[in-house]
């Protein structure tokens, strides 16, 4: 497919447990995004890589937190010790540049609902 | 003080009729505007974008911006029931283009 995609659309887990969501941008963006989104809220930024580096993670809640996009395309958001105030859609976008402009515009994946009991 | 703010709503207009959706943001180094359309249990997608003072037009759809006033605006131009979702207003100051969104207004259009 062209756009972006994200596995799983589902995870339910338990308090205490690691989980990892993963994302696949557009093919040839280098700019990939990771977002939280609460219900009733907007998306929250948590992390943004320019190619395999991490650009920005000052988005990220704490240090349980952590992604890695190790060949520069795919992405994996890891959270270990899942807590219930980690519960959220977590979205993921990509776009061609991380400069303004329409290059810069960002693409949402369907995103993975996790639920953590 | 959120970093951009939106009336949650909900807006409701009848179909046929303008709808129009309100944003300020405070960080007056921001650079880029987004309007995604964000229908319920689906991810968001992008409608308009501007980066300019003044309007923008695509199609149905209207952007206004107005940095010295720190307000975005969008317009729904004969609104329609399948425009029926909460649109996200997002702001970018640049810095790797990252997005601050608004919590979002739910627009219903109804017959």
């Amino acid at each position: 497919g062209a756009g972006v995609s994200q596995t799983p659309s589902n995870k339910v887990t338990e308090k205490g447990k690691y989980v990892e969501l993963r994302c696949d941008p557009i093919s040839g963006h280098t700019a990939l995004y990771w977002y939280r989104q609460s219900l009733g809220q907007g998306p929250e930024f948590l992390i943004y890589f320019q190619g395999t580096g991490a650009a920005d993670d000052s988005g990220l809640p704490n240090d349980r937190f952590f992604a890695v996009r190790p060949e520069g395309s795919v992405s994996t958001l890891k959270i270990q010790r899942t807590e219930r105030g980690d519960s959220a859609v977590y979205l993921c976008a990509s776009s061609s540049t991380t400069s303004g402009g329409v290059r810069g515009t960002q693409y949402f994946g369907p995103g993975t609902r996790l639920t953590v009991l | 003080q959120k970093e951009v703010e939106q009336n949650s709503g909900p807006l409701s207009v009848p179909e046929g009729a303008i709808a129009s959706l309100n944003c300020t943001y405070s960080d007056r180094g921001s650079q880029s505007f987004f309007w995604y359309r964000q229908y319920s249990g689906k991810s968001p997608e992008l409608i308009m974008f501007i980066y300019s003072n003044g309007d923008k037009e695509d199609g149905r759809f209207t952007a206004q911006l107005n940095k010295a006033s720190q307000y975005v605006s969008l317009l729904i131009r004969d609104s329609q029931p399948s425009d029926s979702a909460t649109y996200l207003c997002a702001v970018s100051a640049g810095g790797g283009n990252k997005l601050t969104f608004g919590t979002g207004t739910q627009l219903k259009v109804e017959l």
